[in-house]
């Protein structure tokens, strides 16, 4: 596609609910990212991938938060038993190679709301 | 953690005037990076300026780089009201390749 596509544009669950939420990159670039951004906040790193592997999940919250990258392409961001907090806006981003001074193109986000 | 800081938090303007905003940071960085965001949702890429680089156009944005004060600026000239959002850097916190670190941001709203 013509940019990075996350679906579903908003979701809302019930608290103590799994939710997955997908990000499908810009075809061909071979990073991808996931950011989180409360309200009136910036991004906060999640994880980010180089191919299929996570190259760094330090930003992963806890274990309920897991993502996957099965064939290099799209990727799943996968939260268990969601709680309030996890309410925010959830960003993916993918660029053509990782490195010093790749830039990052954003998705729309998934608004997740936990009630 | 956020690595940088906007300053100032929110900026009103009339169209036709500049807008400056500033960054700080505190790790040494590989560059740093300028977003702009509409309504809450997805980031759009404005200008990346690198260590070695003092300043960069793109346009009607100027952004400078100042190393040694570990601070960038984002100048947005003769603004419209399509450039109200909301501005954010983000820097690679030093080698942290896929790590992008970003501020709080700058709400700017440009009134007609």
């Amino acid at each position: 596609g013509a940019g990075v596509s996350q679906t579903p544009s908003n979701k809302v669950t019930e608290k103590g609910k799994y939710v997955e939420l997908r990000c499908d990159p810009i075809s061909g670039h071979t990073a991808l990212y996931w950011y989180r951004q409360s309200l009136g906040q910036g991004p906060e790193f999640l994880i980010y991938f180089q191919g299929t592997g996570a190259a760094d999940d330090s930003g992963l919250p806890n274990d309920r938060f897991f993502a996957v990258r099965p064939e290099g392409s799209v990727s799943t961001l996968k939260i268990q038993r969601t709680e309030r907090g996890d309410s925010a806006v959830y960003l993916c981003a993918s660029s053509f190679t990782m490195g010093a001074n790749t830039e990052a193109f954003f998705g729309q986000g998934t608004r997740l709301t936990v009630v | 953690s956020q690595q940088g800081e906007e300053d100032p938090q929110a900026l009103s303007i009339q169209e036709g005037e500049n807008a400056t905003m500033n960054c700080s940071y505190k790790t040494s960085i590989n560059n740093l990076q300028w977003y702009r965001q509409n309504s809450g949702r997805g980031l759009v890429h404005l200008i990346l300026i690198r260590s070695n680089e003092r300043e960069k156009h793109s346009g009607r944005l100027r952004v400078t780089l100042d190393t040694s004060k570990k601070s960038s600026s984002l100048l947005i000239t003769a603004s419209r009201a399509a450039d109200t959002a909301s501005y954010f850097c983000a820097t690679d916190a030093g080698g942290s390749w896929g790590k992008l670190q970003f501020g709080a941001g700058t709400q700017v709203v440009v009134t007609p």
